[in-house]
């Protein structure tokens, strides 16, 4: 099962929006509506941000927001703020009962 | 609120087995509700899924760790077990314990993680 593909590194300003995609298989993102995405702070544990595609868990931005066209994931961060910066992994169910993780990307906001 | 803590040896040497412990407080390990995974981090690296283990008994691994990586469940201690055999190198990494909740595919709780290295 291979890591599924997303962009190194995306910058943005504050204030504005900025999009993470995440390309899989039709073996795991494009399977089921079983994508998730986490927050990562230097030093830090991730944190589940998106879950199941667009749901966001308890205390979490509605800043943050998700969706899925065929075999790509997609995160988009809304008003980009200074504490946004961090690495953003996704995440992925598969057809074989296992999880795959992104290949993780890094938001520097400028 | 679930709280995971991760505890076991922060050096390994190189074709030794590598043993790791998970403890759950704020909930119990043998409910159904749950399934109990590890995730780990080479430094300045992506995260890797290494498996779960769901119902105490159930497991799923990594395919490219199958044969190396047991995760098994102490329902009396209220904890979860990582075993790795044959490490290398390429074994050291962060450990992090997480769980998942029934309803939601994806790793709500972790704990803060544990660095592991395989040096002699």
């Amino acid at each position: 099962q291979s890591a599924l593909t997303q962009p190194a590194s995306v910058s943005g300003s504050p204030g504005q929006s900025l999009t993470i995609s995440c390309t899989g298989t039709t073996s795991d993102i494009g399977a089921y509506n079983f994508v998730s995405w986490y927050q990562q702070h230097p030093g830090k544990a991730p944190k589940l941000i998106l879950y199941d595609v667009t749901n966001r868990p308890s205390g979490v931005s509605d800043r943050f927001s998700g969706s899925k066209s065929a075999n790509t994931a997609s995160l988009t961060i809304s008003g980009l703020q200074a504490e946004d910066e961090a690495d953003y992994f996704c995440s992925s169910y598969t057809s074989t009962s296992i999880y795959v993780f992104g290949t993780g990307t890094r938001v520097t906001v400028l | 609120q679930l709280q995971l803590q991760e505890s076991g040896s922060g050096l390994v040497k190189p074709s030794q087995t590598l043993s790791l412990n998970c403890g759950v407080s704020g909930g119990s390990i043998s409910n159904g509700d749950y399934s109990w995974s590890w995730i780990r981090q080479p430094p300045g690296k992506g995260l890797e899924w290494i498996g779960y283990i769901y119902q105490t008994t159930n497991t799923y691994y990594n395919p490219s760790l199958i044969g190396r990586v047991t995760i098994s469940v102490d329902m009396s201690r209220n904890q979860f077990s990582l075993k790795v055999t044959s490490v290398t190198a390429a074994d050291t990494a962060v450990y992090f314990c997480a769980s998942l909740v029934r309803g939601v595919v994806g790793f709500n709780n972790w704990g803060l993680g544990t660095l592991v290295t395989v040096s002699s």
